[in-house]
This record gives C-alpha cells, structure tokens and sequence, in this order.
C-alpha cells in the first residue's frame, strides 16, 4: 500500500525558512515523479513543484517550479531514503497554506498525482 | 485567474447526469497534454478520479468519465449520489510555465 508521509510544517515569520520532507513507501519510489502541491485556507489546489522520477536510461531528474515560488523553493528527492524535500526560503504572508505530496502515475511530472499525503500546515506570520 | 478555467459551481437532483468542463488553451490542454481530475471531500486530501483524460483508477466507479476535445475536457457524473458532494479539479501540463497547473476548481452541489 502506497503511504506519503509529510512532516516539517509549522509556524514561521515572514523571509524565514522552513524544509518540508515527505516520506514514501509502497512502491519502487526512484521510478516515478513526486510533486508538492498546496491549498490556502478556503481556497483551490495550487500545484507548487515536481521532480521527474528516473529515466530508462539512469538520466538524471528534472526539477519544475510554479513561477510563484521560482527562486525561492528547492525541491529534492533522495532515492536512498524513499524521501523528497522541499526547502522553502525567503517566506512569505501568501504561502501559508497546508502542503501536499503526491506520487505521479508515471516518472513524467505531467502524470496524474495517483496517492495524495495528508498535509502539513505552514503557517507564514509574525 | 487559473489557467485551466472551470465553472465556480454545478449541481444536479440525485440521479441526474452533471458535466464540468475545464477550458485551456494551446499551451496546455491544446498543446496535447494530458488532463487529469480529482475529487477532494470537505476536510481530506484530493482523490485521483480520471487521468489521462479517460482513465479510471481502480475503484473508481464508471458513473465518472472524462474526456478532451481541442483545448477543453470535461468530466461527466451521471447517477447523482450524495456523496458525490464535493469540489473537482482539473489538471493538465503548461509548456509555457513549464509545469503543471490546476484549475480554479468547481464545487458540486446534490440537491
């Protein structure tokens, strides 16, 4: 059974810092794409960032920003730990909001999100 | 303003047949890519309802389907239940934000 674990959320001041990780197991994790996605208090899905899942040929993974967080979010994956990261600098009012993982159907990042974490709330305020 | 437009709201008496479309343009959904949906309940994480346009995931039941035409998509429910109460998604591939983006969602309502 498929199971996405999120962790690191929490209350932050406005510029600060916060690392996201998600913890997969179920499946063979190096083979598909995992995306960060978040929502607002009230307010729709808003896809936030991926990372391609690896190649036939042992190709290195793509890493995909929405322009709201460009520059400012990294996300990673370590295939030893079956985890991704997301280290989230120079925060803001407008990223609080619960974020989620997902596994991609495929290792491509237009795949659909098959399996869905529970969340992890970050709070942005002083 | 999302990307991919969806209607901010539709409902349907119990049984019925509803539709929700999901309008892109050359650079997503008429570019070729794929378009996904899901269900998101009050208070739980989104459900992967259609992907790939037409496909159903195990356990999906087939009053849910979804298909694409040029630059939109829709995903049809027909045999209105209660617990088909909720809000949906589309999601699709953008190359020229080089990502991927969801709709403004559409919350569907069972009278």
């Amino acid at each position: 059974e498929v199971e996405l674990l999120e962790s690191g959320g929490g209350l932050v001041q406005p510029g600060g810092s916060l690392r996201l990780s998600c913890a997969a197991s179920g499946f063979t994790f190096s083979n598909y794409a995992m995306t960060w996605v978040r929502q607002a208090p009230g307010k729709g899905l808003e896809w936030v960032s991926g990372i391609t899942g690896s190649g036939d040929s042992g190709s290195g993974e793509r890493t995909f920003y929405a322009d709201s967080v460009k520059g400012r979010f990294s996300i990673s994956r370590d295939n030893s730990k079956n985890t991704i990261y997301l280290q989230m600098n120079s925060l803001r009012a407008e990223d609080t909001a619960v974020y989620h993982c997902a596994k991609g159907t495929n290792r491509y990042i237009s795949s659909g999100l098959g399996h869905w974490g529970q969340g992890t709330l970050v709070t942005v305020s002083s | 303003q999302s990307v991919l437009t969806q209607p901010p709201s539709v409902s349907g008496a119990p049984g019925q047949r509803v539709t929700i479309s999901c309008t892109g343009s050359s650079s997503n959904i008429g570019a070729g890519y794929n378009v996904h949906w899901y269900q998101q309940l009050p208070r739980t994480a989104p459900k992967l309802l259609i992907y790939d346009n037409t496909n159903r995931p195990s356990g999906v039941p087939d009053r849910f389907s979804g298909s694409k035409s040029g630059t939109s998509a829709s995903l049809a429910i027909t045999g209105l239940q209660a617990e088909d109460e909720a809000d949906y998604y589309c999601q699709s591939y953008d190359t020229s934000l080089s990502g991927s983006v969801f709709g403004g969602g559409t919350k569907l309502t069972v009278l």
